[in-house]
C-alpha cells in the first residue's frame, strides 16, 4: 500500500469511447503525475501537477485531457483514443518545495491503470 | 538533454547468486538526484534510493548496495545472495534540480531480474 489509488485497475475501451482515469493520494504531497509505461519504452512522463497548477504537458495528444480538481486527486479524460495508447498508465505523487532544490523527493507510486484500446 | 542508459534489458540468475545492475546517465547539470526504483508484477514502482549529485558515497541496505562514480556517469545497483523475491523489473531514474517545485524524473528502460530457485 504506497498511499495512491487507482481505479479503475483495468479498462478496454473502444477508438469512440470517452472515459475516465482516477488516482487519489492520501499522503498529503502537493504534486501528483501521470505517467505512460508501454512494453520496451522508457517511461513518459505525460503531465505534472504542482499545487493544482499545471507545469508539464509532454507534448501529449490532445485525446488525452488531466483534471486535477485538488491536491488529492487526479485523473485523465480519455476520448477518441488509437490502439497504440494501449499502456499501463501510472499515477505519482510527491511532496514538492520551492525554489533551486525543489526537486529532490521520490515519487510515490499507484499501481497502475492498464488500458487496451481496441 | 537528460538521458539514463540501462543497457541489460533482461538478466536471470540463480538464487544467492550476486546481481549488479547498470545504470549510466546523461546530464548538464551539476545538481541533480538519481533514482532506483523496483516494479514487481503488480504494477506499482517501490522506490529504493535516492542519491544526489554532491554524495558519491556509496550505500548498503541490507542486501542492496549501491555504486555511484560521477566519473563514469554511472550508479550500478548491486543484490548481493539474490532471492526469488527479488523478481521484478528494476528502473534507474535521473531528476535534475534545476527544475523547481515537483519532480520530473526521466527513466531508463528498465532491467527485468529473474531469480530462479
Amino acid at each position: 500500500e504506497t498511499g495512491v489509488t487507482q481505479t479503475p485497475r483495468h479498462l478496454v475501451m473502444g477508438m469512440t469511447n470517452k472515459k475516465s482515469l482516477k488516482c487519489e493520494q492520501h499522503l498529503g504531497h502537493n504534486a501528483m503525475y501521470w505517467y505512460k509505461q508501454s512494453a520496451k519504452k522508457p517511461l513518459e512522463l505525460m503531465f505534472v501537477y504542482n499545487f493544482k497548477e499545471q507545469t508539464e504537458n509532454n507534448s501529449v495528444p490532445s485525446r488525452f485531457s488531466p483534471e486535477c480538481p485538488n491536491s488529492s486527486h487526479l485523473f485523465l479524460h480519455l476520448h477518441t483514443l488509437q490502439p497504440e495508447d494501449s499502456a499501463l498508465y501510472l499515477c505519482a505523487s510527491s511532496q514538492a518545495r520551492s525554489g533551486r532544490l525543489g526537486g529532490t523527493g521520490e515519487l510515490f507510486f499507484g499501481e497502475g491503470s492498464r488500458l487496451t484500446v481496441l | 538533454a537528460q538521458k539514463v542508459t540501462q543497457a541489460q534489458t533482461e538478466i536471470s540468475v540463480v538464487e544467492k547468486e550476486d546481481v549488479t545492475l547498470d545504470c549510466v546517465y546523461e546530464t548538464r547539470d551539476t545538481t541533480y538526484y538519481l533514482f532506483w526504483y523496483k516494479q514487481p508484477p503488480s504494477g506499482e514502482l517501490v522506490f529504493l534510493i535516492r542519491r544526489n549529485s554532491f554524495d558519491e558515497q556509496n550505500e548498503i541496505s541490507g542486501r542492496y548496495s549501491w555504486n555511484f562514480q560521477k566519473s563514469t556517469s554511472s550508479f550500478n545497483f548491486t543484490i548481493t545472495a539474490s532471492q526469488v523475491v527479488d523478481s521484478a523489473v528494476y528502473f534507474c531514474a535521473l531528476s535534475e534540480a534545476g527544475q523547481t517545485g515537483a519532480n520530473n524524473l526521466f527513466f531508463g528502460t528498465g532491467t527485468r531480474l529473474t531469480v530462479i530457485p
